[in-house]
């Protein structure tokens, strides 16, 4: 049992490069999130999603673009890289309902210069 | 929202308890409380989590007051491994965690 997988774990961009992170989970959980943590700072919700198919935006989702195809898949796209997004990314998902934790994948670490 | 308040930093003796507080004073009827812990730069760890009652696990124990604005994460006897920023979250509707600052504890030997 993986847990949450995150891939790629680092990634070195330069400005205006797009990517794409790729969270995996094989817990069947429905619901499943986009966090950024910059330094010496708690995490922000970017995106997240309440199941296949659906998205929505979090606390701060500007130049990123989400997408959940697959229940198990949750993607974060970053269509023009800046500098102001250089951040490690965890993602991280949770069965529904209030009674439930969230399970965290162990980060990308995103550099873009 | 509910948000929570949390001091900044706390330091604990390594075998003694540690004591977390945390304030959430607008928090509403049907919230939980979560705690989550972050040991330098990885994921964000579940440690445990409450609705009304005491709850008690292997990692830690939580204490909510009556009135429900306020919770205290107790570590029963801290080890240097224990030494992480800690966050007291209440879960919003629609399922997001919201994330402060959280507390940074040092178990010192």
């Amino acid at each position: 049992n993986a847990g949450v997988t995150q891939t790629p774990k680092f990634r070195v961009l330069k400005t205006g490069q797009s990517m794409t992170l790729l969270c995996a989970q094989d817990m069947n959980h429905e619901y499943m999130y986009w966090y950024r943590q910059d330094p010496g700072m708690g995490l922000r919700l970017i995106h997240y999603s309440v199941g296949e198919g659906t998205t929505a935006k979090g606390e701060v989702p500007d130049g990123y673009n989400v997408s959940r195809l697959k229940k198990q898949n949750f993607l974060l796209g970053l269509e023009s890289a800046a500098p102001s997004q250089t951040s490690v990314y965890f993602c991280a998902s949770s069965y529904a309902g209030p009674i439930y934790g969230y399970t965290f994948g162990s980060g990308t670490r995103l550099t873009v210069v | 929202d509910a948000k929570t308040t949390q001091p900044t930093s706390m330091d604990c003796a390594e075998g003694r308890a540690a004591n977390l507080p945390c304030n959430h004073s607008t928090i509403s009827g049907n919230e939980y409380v979560y705690w989550y812990r972050q040991i330098h730069s990885q994921g964000p760890q579940y440690i445990i989590h409450g609705l009304k009652n005491n709850e008690t696990n292997e990692m830690a124990s939580l204490i909510i007051t009556e009135d429900r604005k306020s919770s205290t994460l107790i570590l029963p006897h801290a080890t240097l491994r224990d030494t992480a920023v800690y966050y007291c979250i209440v879960r919003v509707e629609g399922n997001q965690f919201y994330f402060g600052t959280g507390t940074s504890l040092t178990v010192i030997p």
